[in-house]
Parts: C-alpha cells; structure tokens; sequence
C-alpha cells in the first residue's frame, strides 16, 4: 500500500514555466514532508521540507503548499530551468512512540523535463 | 568531504550468486538505511541500523542481510541473488532520530543487474 501518492510520474515545462507536482496521504500522524531531487546517476538529495503547521513554504524558486484538512502538499518550482530537469520525490515522515527509528516513506517520483 | 560512499556503482550477477553492496560514511551518523529505487515505485526501505550491533528490517527485507560492526559502514547483503533483486540500491544515513533537522544523506546508488 503507497503511504504517499504522488502525481504525475512524468510531467514537460517549458522554460520559464511553472512546474507543479502533487501529493497526497492518509496517515495523520505524518509529521514531516520533505522533498527530494535527484539527478540521473546520482542518489536523492533534500530541496525543501515542510512540517504540517504551516501551510507554506518559499526557498527561492521553489515552493510547498500544503492543505492539511485536504491531506495534500505539492511543490511549485517557478520559472523553471533546464537545469531543473530531475526527478521529483515527495515524501512523508512519521516518528513512532516506542520506536527508535523515524520513518520516511517516498510516493512514486515525478520525472521533470524543462525544455529550453 | 566524502559524505557517504557506495561501492561498487555497477554489477552483473547470475541467479543464485552471493554479493555485498558496501556503504561508509565519514560524518559520524549514527542512523544508516538501506534502500531499493525501482523505475516508477519509488524508494523502499530495506534495512536500517540505529547505530553499531543494531539493525532491524524495513519494508522489503527478504532476500538481504545487514551488519552494523562500526559506525562508518553498513554493508549489505545478498544471498541467492534473484532477477526481482534488479534494482538501484542507495545507503543514506543522518544524525538524529527524526527527520526534522536531520535530513537524510544519500550515496550515489549501486545499479544491480541479476541475470
């Protein structure tokens, strides 16, 4: 079962648009939802992360709404480059009481195409 | 700067043969995860290890096998390796317990091929 659904898997931009890739979860007790990119060949690095108390959050070109009573959070990227050209991972923690681990569950990842 | 080093970047195995997919990493993290990327599903989590002589299963653990001698490496295994291994495999480890304020750090993946 998905814990985080994420949409689309694929998605094309032209250069200087707005890139938007969507996510949604069930569980309430998620309580972190970071963003991940990746670049071919290389392994997921974190770009932005929101805790769901706050219904944005703006790191230069790139930005998360989130909708907690809709159970959604979805990254903006402005203007978006070639460069910007990745794979897109949305995600969502959870730290169990009575557990030493934090856990992180990954949706399915949006491959991003900015054409120049 | 290292961070966190994955060894080797590709392998070719046959049905049946044995592997171990190394990962150290020099920043001291006490936590350390083993995960699976297979096209179009996302990151699994296999192992992971809350510090050295500690490890526990993820999400996907059968067919694979963990050791936590020291803080700096976290090696995984394979036994009897299978086509349904074929995967991108990353180690990442952290620092803290959570997320917030602990993000995790990923190697550059191991690509496995089992024919």
């Amino acid at each position: 079962q998905q814990q985080v659904k994420q949409s689309p898997q694929s998605l094309i931009v032209q250069k200087g648009g707005i890139s938007i890739i969507n996510c949604a979860y069930e569980n309430t007790a998620f309580d972190y939802f970071p963003w991940y990119q990746q670049f071919p060949g290389k392994g997921p690095a974190l770009l932005i992360a929101i805790r769901p108390d706050v219904s944005e959050k703006k790191e230069g070109r790139f930005t998360i709404s989130f909708n907690k009573s809709a159970k959604q959070f979805s990254l903006h990227i402005m203007d978006s480059q070639p460069g910007d050209s990745a794979t897109y991972f949305c995600a969502a923690a959870i730290f169990s009481r009575g557990s030493t681990l934090g856990r992180l569950y990954f949706g399915r990842g949006t491959q991003l195409t900015v054409w120049p | 700067n290292a961070g966190v080093t994955q060894t080797p970047k590709f392998r070719i195995l046959k049905i049946g043969q044995s592997m171990t997919l190394q990962c150290t990493q020099d920043m001291n993290h006490n936590y350390m995860y083993w995960y699976r990327q297979d096209p179009g599903m996302g990151l699994k989590l296999i192992y992971y290890s809350v510090g050295a002589g500690i490890t526990d299963k993820g999400e996907v653990p059968n067919g694979y096998n963990v050791s936590r001698s020291t803080t700096e490496d976290f090696p995984l295994r394979l036994e009897l390796a299978a086509p349904s291994q074929t995967s991108v495999y990353f180690c990442a480890s952290k620092q803290g317990a959570t997320f917030i304020n602990s993000p995790l750090h990923f190697g550059n993946g191991t690509r496995l091929t089992v024919t």
